[in-house]
């Protein structure tokens, strides 16, 4: 069954203090990989498409990589800004449906 | 580009009406999705449109639910009769491509009491 499943749920940083979010699939095939970001009241915004195993984007503050079962999203010096929900997508090479991870919740402290 | 305008942006009913969302894709936009979000079940696609034509509805939960899309410029999600458990936010998207690269309109916040 195609799955995707975000980590954490909720993370809380310093201004400046770097981490990575995680974003796990389980797909018969991989067709891309997406990262949007979310703020309150709002649609999701879309960050990067990610096609292959080794590919890494980089917007700003923000580098998304991936490898075959999973993408990180970095996130280098983070700014109060940056505080949103961010989701991770994928498409099956198969097929018509298209499916979103629950998010994570990203909270950066002044 | 105003980008992907929806209307209303809230609506609350009560159980039983009938419900219509609304949907402006960006010019030039080949592909229009419809998604619902709770914080149950994160983003679902209920039904997608290329070139105007229903392409999957497969994530449309029942017949309760319509989605039609008369022309290049605008869309309806319609929920005829509504039920508490629609309660969520509706998203429309649009896109020139298939792949994910969509952009998102701000969402209808229904509330069916």
């Amino acid at each position: 069954e195609d799955q995707v499943t975000q980590s954490p749920e909720a993370l809380r940083l310093q201004e400046g203090e770097s981490s990575s979010l995680n974003c796990s699939y389980t797909v018969s095939g991989l067709r891309g990989l997406f990262w949007y970001r979310q703020d309150p009241g709002k649609g999701p915004e879309f960050l990067f498409t990610l096609y292959s195993a080794g590919e890494e984007k980089e917007k700003e503050r923000l580098k998304a990589t991936l490898t075959k079962k999973e993408s990180f999203l970095h996130i280098t010096a983070p700014k109060p800004e940056d505080s949103a929900t961010y989701l991770c997508a994928v498409e099956p090479n198969t097929g018509n449906q298209f499916y979103f991870g629950t998010g994570t919740s990203l909270t950066v402290i002044p | 580009d105003a980008g992907v305008i929806q209307s209303p942006r809230h609506e609350v009913t009560e159980m039983g009406q009938e419900v219509t969302l609304r949907c402006k894709p960006i010019s030039g936009h080949d592909y229009l999705f419809w998604y619902r979000q709770t914080m149950m079940r994160g983003l679902e696609l209920l039904i997608y449109f290329n070139n105007n034509v229903p392409i999957d509805d497969s994530g449309m939960p029942e017949d309760r639910f319509s989605a039609k899309m008369p022309n290049a410029s605008f869309s309806t999600l319609k929920i005829q009769p509504s039920e508490p458990r629609d309660s969520a936010v509706y998203f429309c998207a649009s896109s020139r491509l298939r792949g994910g690269g969509y952009t998102f309109g701000s969402g209808t916040r229904l509330t069916v009491v």
